[in-house]
């Protein structure tokens, strides 16, 4: 069964930290692009992030770049994003997504549940 | 940079058919989009692709109550014999190097 589980979410303040995880299954998970897309409370899907199927290039939204950082673990078929200097408007949930076609870009056939990061003090 | 316009909000009774639309900004007439349905509470979920001709493929499981067309610049989503479950958020979505752009989303109502 072709699954993704995202984790790490919870509440921080603003200016720290936090990294999400998102655990791949029932496919090979070193043949396809992976994403982080968000969704603020009661917005629509914002795409995040993109890191080709063996690591060597990542893409980010002009919103995130220079504070987050998305990587892989093929080995472990584990996507992550490194969340730093977290500000009140990246409040959402995080959800990860595979891309459709191995190797050249194609829109999301597979969703995680998403996990929820919420930015307050 | 290219943009999906989509209207905020549609409705339709139950049992009965509706059409959404995702129009894509000037000069990108010809690209496939993707729609993808999001039901309260939950993760989105892939419905198929749809190519500039009107041709698609649907996600695993989709029901035959989807189906997709284009016309010019207008990418549709259809749902035939609305059904409670329906009710949910539908996005549209584009892919290119580097970078995916989502539309703004239409909540469907099934009244």
């Amino acid at each position: 069964q072709v699954q993704l589980v995202e984790s790490g979410g919870g509440v921080v303040q603003p200016g720290r930290s936090l990294r999400l995880s998102c655990a791949a299954s029932g496919f090979t998970f070193s043949t396809y692009g992976m994403h982080w897309v968000r969704q603020a409370p009661g917005k629509g899907l914002e795409w995040v992030s993109l890191i080709w199927y063996d690591g060597s290039k990542e893409n980010y939204a002009d919103s995130v770049k220079g504070r987050f950082t998305i990587s892989r673990d093929n080995s472990k078929n584990t996507l992550y994003l490194q969340m730093n200097s977290l500000r009140a408007e990246d409040t959402a949930v995080y959800y990860c997504a595979r891309d459709m076609t191995t190797v050249t870009p194609g829109p999301f056939d597979i969703w995680g549940q998403g996990t929820m990061v919420t930015v307050s003090s | 940079q290219v943009v999906l316009t989509q209207s905020p909000s549609a409705s339709a009774s139950l049992g009965a058919s509706v059409k959404l639309t995702c129009t894509l900004s000037s000069g990108h007439s010809s690209y496939a989009i993707a729609w993808h349905q999001q039901q309260p509470e939950k993760g989105p979920r892939y419905l198929m692709k749809l190519n500039s001709d009107g041709s698609h493929s649907k996600g695993d499981g989709i029901p035959d109550r989807f189906s997709g067309s284009s016309s010019g610049a207008e990418r549709y989503l259809t749902i035939s014999s609305l059904q409670s479950e329906d009710e949910a958020d539908y996005y549209c979505q584009i892919w290119g190097t580097g970078i995916r752009v989502f539309g703004g989303g239409t909540k469907l109502t099934v009244l």
